[in-house]
C-alpha cells in the first residue's frame, strides 16, 4: 500500500519570502503521478501542481515548483514570493495511473503567511 | 475545465434521521466517483469508491450499512448518512476522475454535516 509522509503540521513565511514544504512518499509502483493540493478556509481542494512521474522535469506553476526526487521517493512545494493568500492547508497526495484509484493524502501541512 | 457539483454545502439534521448527499460531474462521465471524511483539522480520509453500475467498494472499518453510496448514472453519486449520529459529524467531499491520457482528479465544493 502506498503512504504519504508530511513532517511539518504547521509552518509559517513572511510575505514575499520563499518556504518549502517536505513530502515523501512509500510506493512499489513505479508510474505514478504526485500532487500538491491547496485548502483554503473554504474547505475548496484545489490543485496547485502535479507531476507525472516518467517525467524528470520538475513541474512549475508560476510561484510554485516542485523538487521531484524519484529514487529517495522525495516530492517537496517550493513557493516563492509568498502571499497572504497562501495561507491553507497543503496536502501531498498520490495516485496511480488509473480510473479506478483514489488520491492518498499525507496528513497535511497548515501553512501561514505573515505580513 | 471540468467540474464536480456537490450539494448540499451545509446540512443540519436531528440524530436519527437520514441525510442524501449528491456528487455530479457537470461536463464530464465519471465511471468512479471517491467519497471522502474530513474532521477538522485532518487530513481527507477515503471512505469509499463508487463506481457506476455496481456496488461501492468501502474502506476498512466505514460502515457499508450506515453510509449508502448509490452510483446509477455516469454523472451522478450519492451518499446516504442513515441513521446520523452526532459522531457522524463531518465534513464530506466526493471526487470523480476523468479517467484516460492525462487523467485528473476533480473534487465536489464538500458538504458540512451536523448532527444535532
Amino acid at each position: 500500500a502506498q503512504t504519504v509522509t508530511q513532517s511539518q503540521p504547521e509552518m509559517s513565511v513572511q510575505e514575499a519570502e520563499t518556504v518549502t514544504l517536505s513530502c515523501t512518499y512509500d510506493t512499489s509502483e513505479s508510474n505514478y503521478y504526485l500532487f500538491w493540493y491547496k485548502q483554503p478556509p473554504s474547505r475548496q481542494m484545489i490543485l496547485v501542481i502535479r507531476q507525472e512521474a516518467y517525467k524528470q522535469q520538475n513541474a512549475t506553476e508560476n510561484r510554485f515548483s516542485v523538487n521531484f526526487q524519484k529514487a529517495a521517493k522525495s516530492f517537496s512545494l517550493k513557493i516563492s514570493d509568498s502571499q497572504l493568500g497562501d495561507t491553507a492547508m497543503y496536502f501531498c497526495a498520490f495516485m496511480t495511473p488509473s480510473g479506478n484509484t483514489p488520491l492518498v493524502f499525507g496528513k497535511g501541512t497548515r501553512l501561514s503567511v505573515i505580513a | 475545465g471540468a467540474v464536480v457539483s456537490q450539494h448540499p454545502s451545509r446540512v443540519i439534521c436531528k440524530s436519527g434521521t437520514s441525510v442524501k448527499i449528491e456528487c455530479r460531474s457537470l461536463d464530464f462521465q465519471a465511471t468512479t466517483m471517491f467519497w471522502y471524511r474530513q474532521f477538522p483539522k485532518q487530513s481527507l480520509m477515503l471512505m469509499a469508491t463508487s463506481n457506476e453500475g455496481s456496488k461501492a467498494t468501502y474502506e476498512q472499518g466505514v460502515e457499508k450499512d450506515k453510509f449508502l453510496i448509490n452510483h446509477a448514472s455516469l454523472t451522478l453519486s450519492t451518499l446516504t448518512v442513515t441513521s446520523a449520529h452526532p459522531e457522524d459529524s463531518s465534513f464530506y467531499i466526493c471526487s470523480a476522475s476523468s479517467a484516460g491520457p492525462g487523467e485528473k482528479l476533480f473534487f465536489g465544493s464538500g458538504t458540512q454535516l451536523s448532527v444535532l
